[in-house]
């Protein structure tokens, strides 16, 4: 099983601050494809999951500018260049290399 | 637009069995992999499987394997999960997730 390990597990942001969440995966999520199999979740409170990002960097339709992924091999990062109130929510990683597994995710709040 | 709408949650004894249907629509359904993810009260997501897109295939999590399976009738553009045996750690919110988009869930209870 791929393990996912996500940094900080909170995070407290002033609005229109960046914040940074790294993940790092267990085993390489290149795929043999060539496509690296790395997505980003947000989980707003009280709402269903939603992917933001998939293979590592590119951003779902509707998911503004401000939301960057970056990485490779084992090591990501997801930035938000300036946060904005309706940010808060939980951020999960998620590889689909081989099944799927998810982050512990990174609770984020806004100050 | 894409809809993926779960039924079939509720309250089960241990031990007992729950079919969980997932009406999709929006999309080709018959092209895409599916999905069941679930989360249980307080905690992250957890994938319970998924299925291809005939239903050729089918892979599980250790922890359903033997006693939950995954099916899909493409004609009815609707995805299934039957749970038997089921466990107190069973219980959670269970999302079908599909063309990238995650419904709203089913809330699945797991107690005498």
């Amino acid at each position: 099983e791929i393990v996912m390990t996500q940094t900080p597990l909170s995070l407290s942001v002033t609005p229109g601050q960046p914040a940074s969440i790294s993940c790092k995966s267990s085993q390489s999520l290149l795929h043999n494809d060539g496509k690296t199999r790395l997505y980003w979740v947000l989980q707003r409170p009280g709402q269903s999951p939603q992917f933001l990002i998939y293979e590592v960097s590119n951003r779902f339709s509707g998911v503004p500018e401000r939301f960057t992924g970056s990485g490779s091999g084992t090591d990501f990062t997801l930035k938000i260049s300036r946060v904005e109130a309706e940010d808060v929510g939980i951020y999960y990683c998620m590889q689909n290399r081989q099944l799927w597994t998810f982050g512990q995710g990174t609770k984020v709040e806004v100050k | 637009e894409v809809h993926l709408v779960e039924s079939g949650g509720g309250l089960v004894q241990p031990g007992g069995s729950l079919r969980l249907s997932c009406a999709a629509s929006g999309f080709t359904f018959s092209r895409n992999w599916m999905n069941w993810v679930r989360q249980a009260p307080g905690k992250g997501p957890e994938w319970v499987g998924n299925i291809n897109q005939d239903g050729s295939e089918e892979f599980y999590v250790d922890s359903v394997k033997g006693r939950f399976a995954i099916s899909r009738d493409n004609g009815k553009n609707s995805l299934y999960l039957q749970m038997n045996s089921l466990r107190a750690e069973d219980t959670a919110v269970y999302y079908c997730v599909g063309r990238n988009y995650w419904g709203q869930g089913t809330l699945v209870t797991v107690s005498s």
